[in-house]
């Protein structure tokens, strides 16, 4: 079953451009995480932020985590061609398991 | 370290064979977890074990499909017969303690199609 639903279900922009994905889930979580997968491959963890944090970041990465509105966004800062993949927001609650959404297929142009 | 190794990286396989997924997860990661991609359903957990031991094998669909870790290095997923609804992408996944405080590392996958 999917907990995330992520928004847009794909996003096509220009190289420097700024990318932003939306995660919205159902229930109480423990984290959230963030991935990405390159076509073909394993998905790569990104980022984890918890429950009582509202904002981090990590190189051109920030995300930010409203557990009022159980949502969550991960903004990518100047894109780069390289950056072209699809991205997961997973969601960790009590229960021990890490469930993903459905993802959104980023496109950056050069 | 090599990261999760998975294997075989593809399989073809007939209708009603047995087929077995194999997977070596990070040396020292106590927490070990098989997920299937499919474009319709997305990635599901099937099972994941805990030093070892099953400890949630809810998402696992059906009595043909089964899973071991008979030690901290090694995880079999196996299905017998194995159905061309099967035919998706099986990821293994390692973590230490779990998720609650880290990531996971997931393997390149085994892309399974049953025809």
């Amino acid at each position: 079953s999917q907990q995330g639903e992520e928004d847009p279900q794909a996003l096509s922009i220009q190289e420097g451009e700024n990318a932003t994905m939306n995660c919205s889930y159902k229930t109480s979580i423990n984290n959230l995480q963030w991935y990405r997968q390159n076509s073909g491959r394993g998905l790569v963890h990104l980022i984890l932020i918890r429950s009582n944090e509202r904002e981090k970041h990590s190189g051109r990465l920030r995300v930010t985590l409203d557990t009022s509105k159980k949502s969550s966004s991960l903004l990518i800062t100047a894109s780069r061609a390289a950056d072209t993949a699809s991205y997961f927001c997973a969601t960790y609650n009590q229960g021990g398991k890490l469930i993903f959404g459905q993802g959104t297929e980023l496109s950056v142009k050069p | 370290d090599a990261g999760v190794i998975q294997s075989p990286r593809h399989e073809v396989t007939e209708m009603g064979q047995e087929v077995t997924l194999r997977c070596k997860p990070i040396s020292g990661h106590n927490s070990l977890f098989w997920y299937r991609q499919t474009m319709m359903r997305g990635l599901e957990l099937l099972i994941y074990f805990n030093n070892n031991v099953p400890i949630d094998d809810s998402g696992m669909p059906e009595d043909r499909f089964s899973a071991k870790m008979p030690n901290a290095s090694f995880s079999t997923l196996k299905i017998q017969p194995s159905e061309p609804r099967d035919s998706a992408v099986y990821f293994c996944a390692s973590s230490l303690g779990g998720s609650a405080n880290y990531g996971y590392t997931f393997g390149s996958g085994t892309r399974l199609t049953v025809v």
